[in-house]
């Protein structure tokens, strides 16, 4: 099925610890976005990705790294969980980035720092 | 600063027509989104406005008054599956898509 892919589902984590979520895509899309969301705020985008290469600062980046090495794949890396990173977190990609194209997301990863 | 507003929850009735508003403040505006998120599952793409104007898709229209920062999306035939919280996300000069907390709509039988 086209679309995008996150793992882990879910995912319960000691702070201090270093967590690599995983992002995949076939849709051949050139952008893709790493968003975080909680409860009683919108979605707040935390890194993208123009295109292959390439990689940018969201608006919540503290914490957080990114690589884009190749078209398909966008992990999200927090190198020393805290307990304020507790979130569901989104990937979303789209066919170009600076358009008004619509985004895809993924189902989300869940993950609780402890 | 960039803000979006929409109402936490609404509560309606399955068959009835429910409006949900959305007012906005962009550096600059290059369109209104509305998203659909059943809870636990991604937002799914319903409608994008950049005229002013009502754009019906079925069920759902969304409607755009870009001189009072305002959209909205109107529900008709409300069905239960349509319980879920809809996201309002404005995209400003610079294509960023700043996004509202989402209103919450509750559908009763």
């Amino acid at each position: 099925i086209a679309g995008i892919t996150q793992a882990p589902t879910s995912q319960i984590l000691a702070a201090g610890r270093r967590m690599t979520l995983r992002c995949t895509q076939d849709m051949r899309h050139n952008a893709m976005y790493w968003y975080r969301q909680d409860l009683g705020l919108g979605l707040r985008l935390i890194h993208y990705s123009n295109t292959a290469g390439t990689t940018g600062k969201g608006e919540v980046p503290d914490g957080y790294s990114v690589s884009r090495a190749n078209t398909d794949d966008f992990p999200l890396t927090l190198a020393s969980a805290v307990p304020s990173q507790t979130s569901v977190y989104f990937c979303a990609s789209s066919e170009e980035a600076g358009n008004t194209g619509e985004l895809f997301f993924g189902e989300g990863s869940r993950l609780t720092v402890l | 600063g960039q803000n979006i507003d929409q109402p936490t929850e609404m509560t309606a009735t399955e068959g009835a027509i429910v409006q949900i508003n959305c007012t906005y403040q962009t550096s600059g505006f290059n369109g209104l989104f509305w998203y659909q998120q059943h809870a636990g599952e991604a937002p799914t793409f319903l409608s994008y406005n950049v005229l002013d104007g009502l754009e019906e898709k079925g069920r759902f229209s969304s409607f755009l008054s870009r001189s009072k920062g305002y959209s909205y999306l109107l529900l008709k035939e409300l069905q239960m599956k349509d319980s879920a919280s809809y996201l309002c996300a404005a995209m400003d000069s610079n294509y960023q898509l700043i996004w509202g907390a989402g209103t919450k709509l509750i559908i009763k039988p």
